[in-house]
């Protein structure tokens, strides 16, 4: 069975620029979440999709960061325009519907110049 | 809210001595308790967990940690280190009803010949 996938593993964007983080969770897994870890910092969450619905975006910096997971398989982060302080490593994950045990990818290793 | 702490931020050990990473929580009530690890080029693994019942729980990778109500703590253990631990350890707490995993700040462990 395939993992949680993320693409790309790296990216490097100038500032002011768009970049869109893509997920692919493990077949069906109803829950995917978003972290993000700045350097030197904490694994933070950053929101919460339950199939298509944003259950928790509590965690998202900014309205410049918008995620989207339509049909509810696949999800897209997409960062317009970027910043320096949103360097740091996105993590997405999965789980079973009701499930606490959260499957993660490898991460994307963003780096805003 | 809830939170964890990792004291230590970097660990060196010599290949075959037993290891001890600290982890520390502050929730209202018992927690579920996670440790995962994250090798490098790879994402994050889950190593154990503990929701309920005996406080001793067994892991994959030779892993054990335990959770100590009093203390408020869950510290992983090994009895004999290998070079492939080499990795960066995280403790995360979920509370009850929640979906955010709080993670800590991460423990590096280096292992050396």
């Amino acid at each position: 069975e395939a993992g949680v996938t993320q693409f790309p593993s790296h990216s490097v964007i100038e500032k002011g620029q768009t970049v869109t983080l893509r997920c692919d969770p493990i077949s069906g897994h109803d829950n995917l979440y978003w972290y993000r870890r700045v350097m030197g910092k904490e694994i933070k969450f950053l929101l919460h999709f339950v199939k298509e619905s944003k259950q928790d975006e509590s965690g998202m910096p900014n309205n410049r960061f918008l995620a989207e997971r339509t049909g509810g398989t696949y999800s897209t982060l997409k960062v317009q325009p970027a910043e320096l302080e949103d360097s740091g490593v996105y993590f997405c994950a999965s789980s079973q519907p009701g499930g606490t045990e959260a499957f993660f990818g490898q991460g994307t290793r963003l780096t805003v110049v | 809210a809830q939170s964890v702490t990792q004291p230590d931020i970097h660990i060196t050990v010599s290949e075959g001595a037993s290891l001890e990473l600290r982890c520390n929580y502050s929730y209202g009530a018992t927690p579920y308790l996670f440790w995962y690890v994250q090798s490098p080029g790879q994402g994050l693994q889950l190593l154990l967990k503990y929701f309920s019942g005996d406080t001793l729980v067994q892991g994959i990778k030779g892993f054990e940690a335990e959770f100590k109500r009093s203390q408020s703590s869950f510290n992983l253990r090994k009895p004999s280190v290998h070079w492939s631990d080499a990795a960066e350890y995280f403790c995360a707490v979920l509370g009850a009803g929640s979906y955010q995993l709080t993670f800590g700040k991460g423990t590096k462990l280096s292992v050396i010949p």
